[in-house]
């Protein structure tokens, strides 16, 4: 079983839509990070959680420590936000860089 | 903004071969890390690098891959004899400090295809 799970594995949805990619994880973490991986490969660090909430621009991130889940929502969805979504969690102990990440959520958002 | 980068971005080589992927971390960053990811598989940890050594390595990482920071700003990592199944994108990536606090900022990656 797979100790971080990501929810849709695929995403299609229409410009201007709200949108949330959910992670559900089975494991005591220190952290949680949401990552965007574009089309290119290269993979980019959107957020970085260990309670509550954040948000940047039209993107919010929260997450639930006791019922080990997180979310990412995504308001006014736009096309440029067309890319692999990964939940990633840091587990207790070891070293920061030491993550164990989800299988990746395709968003494809349409004009 | 400062970025981690990569190179190559994409390198071709014969099983058995000898690789060398190059990363120059963000310059005020004290810790690195290695991922790989097999084309459609998720990514997976391969080392952490603090302080002229490794810190962590996950089973992935076996005597055939090697890291070093051999000057002051690259971090390089060697796949000694490279097999069919090291074919995957190669991410560096590093962080400020240590603790789970910190922002871990990744490279555009390396693709390593082994024929």
């Amino acid at each position: 079983k797979n100790e971080v799970e990501q929810s849709p594995q695929n995403l299609t949805a229409q410009e201007g839509e709200f949108i949330t990619i959910n992670c559900s994880y089975s494991v005591g973490i220190s952290a949680l990070h949401w990552l965007q991986q574009h089309p290119g490969g290269g993979i980019v660090s959107l957020f970085m959680l260990s309670s509550g909430k954040k948000k940047h621009g039209r993107l919010i991130a929260t997450i639930n420590i006791q019922e080990k889940h997180s979310s990412l929502h995504i308001t006014a969805s736009h096309p440029r936000d067309s890319a692999v979504y990964i939940c990633a969690v840091k587990k207790y102990g070891g070293s920061q860089g030491n993550l164990i990440f989800g299988k990746g959520t395709k968003l494809s958002v349409k004009p | 903004e400062p970025e981690v980068t990569q190179t190559p971005s994409h390198q071709v080589t014969q099983m058995g071969q000898e690789v060398i992927l190059r990363c120059v971390p963000i310059s005020n960053h004290l810790y690195f890390y290695w991922y790989r990811q097999i084309l459609g598989q998720k990514v997976e940890f391969l080392v952490s690098f603090y302080n002229n050594e490794i810190s962590e390595k996950s089973e992935i990482f076996d005597d055939q891959f090697s890291v070093e920071r051999p000057d002051g700003s690259n971090f390089t990592l060697k796949i000694r004899s490279t097999k069919l199944e090291d074919s995957a994108m190669y991410f560096c990536a590093s962080s400020v400090q240590g603790g789970s606090g910190n922002t871990i900022y990744f490279g555009e990656g390396s693709w390593l295809t082994v024929v």
